[in-house]
């Protein structure tokens, strides 16, 4: 099994819908991350938590929420999503400041 | 505003020879540097990593290299095998978050 599982691999929906991205994790890893991946752009920064009770916004988080059930868990939604949330995203952990991350498969969401 | 900047979208090698991925950061404050490899319909992985305290570290084939005054770092692979195809990412951070460069897609000709 993956260290980090993330799901759906892909998702196609209907602009003005709810979706819902989930991760989880067996490394045991405090830090929990969601990226977004668009061409030209790299990876950015959506939400980052710390530990359960820590959520901290990154570089773009409007027209997103998270949710961190439990250590190994993390969720992103699109409350109401729009064609240019369309993307690949990535979960990640990682379990001190410097470590480096590990990623899971990705999620392709596209939003028509 | 991106702090990671990876100026070459793309870039063909071929096999055997050097292949170098050049990164440069705006962020005096970024103090270690990391760099990723992807495959196709994979997440990223971690490849080497690099301290501002060091100017190189060398891990097999593969080498970072950190000039803190041009505020450029440099991905070295030696020799370049076809399995090295795949987009390698350089990320910054000053501890509590990564900064991604957008990507350089290294294709080994054989």
């Amino acid at each position: 099994d993956a260290d980090v599982t993330q799901t759906p691999r892909n998702r196609i929906t209907k602009t003005g819908k709810r979706i819902m991205l989930e991760c989880s994790q067996t490394k045991g890893h405090d830090r929990m991350y969601w990226y977004r991946q668009d061409p030209g752009l790299g990876l950015r920064l959506i939400y980052y938590s710390f530990d359960v009770k820590d959520i901290n916004k990154g570089e773009i988080s409007d027209g997103y929420s998270v949710s961190r059930q439990a250590q190994a868990k993390f969720s992103l939604s699109l409350e109401s999503a729009i064609p240019n949330q369309t993307a690949l995203y990535f979960c990640a952990t990682s379990d001190f400041a410097l470590g480096g991350y590990t990623f899971g498969s990705g999620t392709r969401l596209t939003v028509v | 505003d991106q702090q990671v900047k990876q100026n070459s979208p793309s870039l063909s090698v071929q096999e055997g020879r050097i292949s170098i991925l050049n990164c440069d950061y705006t962020n005096s404050m970024f103090d270690y540097f990391l760099w990723y490899k992807k495959y196709p319909a994979e997440g990223p992985t971690f490849l080497i990593s690099i301290s501002s305290i060091k100017d190189k570290n060398e891990d097999g084939r593969f080498t970072v290299f950190l000039n803190k005054s041009a505020k450029h770092l440099s991905l070295h692979i030696v020799p370049s095998q076809p399995g090295d195809s795949a987009v390698y990412f350089c990320a910054a951070t000053t501890g509590n978050q990564f900064y991604f460069g957008t990507g350089t897609s290294l294709t080994v000709i054989p």
